[in-house]
């Protein structure tokens, strides 16, 4: 079945610190990936998507590429905030009639001044 | 845009009671999801309607059901309160259920704690 796999936090980092939270997915035919972002005391939201192999997501200076070959789709930043500090989503949509999104375990992300 | 509302923020129970939560997606929107944020962290899916019907159910007893009302919001609705219901829970809307990439935006929750 689908599933999506992502690495078990907490990660810590300093501030202007380049960020990488890995995320492997397993899925029948080409799935959509997304990433989403959970501040503290609040939903869910869409941080970027990709759609198809070798797209790239972004946005907030965050990117992640679809990549089908390694089936992955790692979260990276080049400089890291405090603000960034928050728990992140990897997951995937793939409409097969029944269940849609399927998401990681999440990834607690705590960035120190 | 009014993004999805969940009603109301937080609330307390005792065992045994019974809980309802509301959820009004943003406009034009027809699925609507639940799922349950135990432990601050993992998304456990409970229920998707579209359309006013029930179309996928996650591995969650009877006790927990919904319903989606003509205008597309929703309710999650748990019976005999356990312990562990203790939990945030989180409503989600999106546009159409036919594509694949289509984004869930999700509201704030509704932080249940049952005694």
């Amino acid at each position: 079945g689908n599933s999506v796999t992502q690495m078990e936090g907490p990660v810590t980092l300093s501030e202007e610190a380049f960020l990488t939270i890995n995320c492997t997915y397993t899925a029948t035919g080409y799935p959509s990936l997304f990433w989403y972002v959970q501040y503290p005391g609040e939903g869910l939201q869409l941080l970027l998507k990709a759609t198809k192999a070798d797209d790239k997501g972004s946005n907030k200076g965050f990117e992640a590429t679809y990549r089908k070959e390694t089936t992955s789709f790692h979260l990276e930043k080049g400089s890291v905030q405090v603000s960034d500090s928050a728990v992140y989503f990897c997951a995937l949509s793939r409409n097969t009639g029944g269940f849609k999104t399927i998401f990681g375990a999440g990834t607690r992300l705590f960035v120190k001044a | 845009e009014a993004g999805v509302t969940q009603s109301p923020t937080h609330l307390i129970k005792t065992r045994g009671q019974q809980v309802t939560l509301r959820c009004s997606p943003i406009s034009g929107h027809t699925s609507v999801y639940w799922y349950q944020q135990a432990l601050g962290l993992g998304l456990q899916f409970l229920l998707w309607y579209d359309e006013g019907e029930e179309r996928n159910r996650g591995n969650f007893p009877p006790r927990f059901s919904g319903r989606q009302f003509p205008n597309y919001s929703s309710e999650l609705n748990v019976n005999a309160l356990e312990l562990e219901d203790s939990a945030l829970y989180l409503c989600a809307s999106s546009w159409t259920t036919w594509t694949d990439n289509s984004p869930l935006h999700f509201g704030n929750g509704t932080r249940l704690t049952v005694t």
